[in-house]
């Protein structure tokens, strides 16, 4: 199994760009997360999907949009990036409440 | 106030030192602890669970005080590989389901 899978590992945008960072698991885990880390702050969470076809807001959505493409698949989309955006993007996923999270490598993305 | 707190560090320790970090949590709901290793440009990685009745695994041991809502985490003879940040997490049945995360505690061993 490869587990939790993040592409692309590094992306360089310019202010107003727009791109989708992909994720998948291939453990048949039901729910799945995306946080951005950056210095000093920890993991704040962006989005999360409960379940396949659903999706909510975390602490730090403004800015970013999601898709639960279906169960393996959750992608988050920049419409158009901003500086602030500039962050370590981790995905992760969970089989049931209570688990342990399985996190990907992250995508690391700035913008200038 | 963040909902999971924990002192930033850094731990700067010599091997073969003993040390413990905690974890305040203030959500009363919560029923899931866990302790995550991150390395530098890395993803976090389960290093345990942290149960109620407390669990060791070799030279790590984790404790919960529910009373006064936080977790512990033990490092016993520490080595030069131990050097690493620690995130405590900590989630709440019920609904959905969203682990919080303290921001890390950075543990430097040194020779």
């Amino acid at each position: 199994n490869a587990g939790v899978t993040q592409t692309p590992k590094f992306q360089v945008l310019k202010t107003g760009q727009s791109m989708t960072l992909q994720c998948a698991q291939d453990m048949n885990h039901n729910s799945m997360y995306w946080y951005r880390q950056d210095p000093g702050m920890g993991l704040r969470l962006i989005y999360y999907s409960a379940s396949e076809g659903t999706t909510d807001k975390g602490e730090v959505p403004n800015g970013y949009n999601v898709s639960r493409l279906n169960k393996r698949e959750f992608s988050l989309r920049l419409e158009s990036a901003a500086p602030s955006q500039t962050s370590v993007y981790f995905c992760a996923s969970i089989l049931l409440q209570g688990d342990e999270q399985f996190f990907g490598p992250g995508t690391r993305l700035t913008v200038l | 106030r963040k909902e999971v707190e924990q002192d930033p560090g850094p731990f700067n320790v010599p091997e073969g030192a003993t040390v413990a970090f905690n974890c305040t949590y203030s959500n009363s709901a919560s029923q899931s602890f866990f302790w995550y290793r991150q390395d530098c440009r890395k993803e976090p990685k389960l290093l345990m669970s942290v149960y109620s009745s407390g669990n060791e695994d070799g030279r790590f041991t984790a404790q919960l005080n529910r009373a006064s809502q936080y977790i512990s985490l033990l490092i016993r003879d520490s080595k030069l590989s131990d050097s690493a940040t620690y995130l405590c997490a900590t989630g709440a049945s019920g609904g959905s389901y969203i682990p919080t995360f303290g921001r890390g505690t950075s543990l430097i061993v040194h020779p």
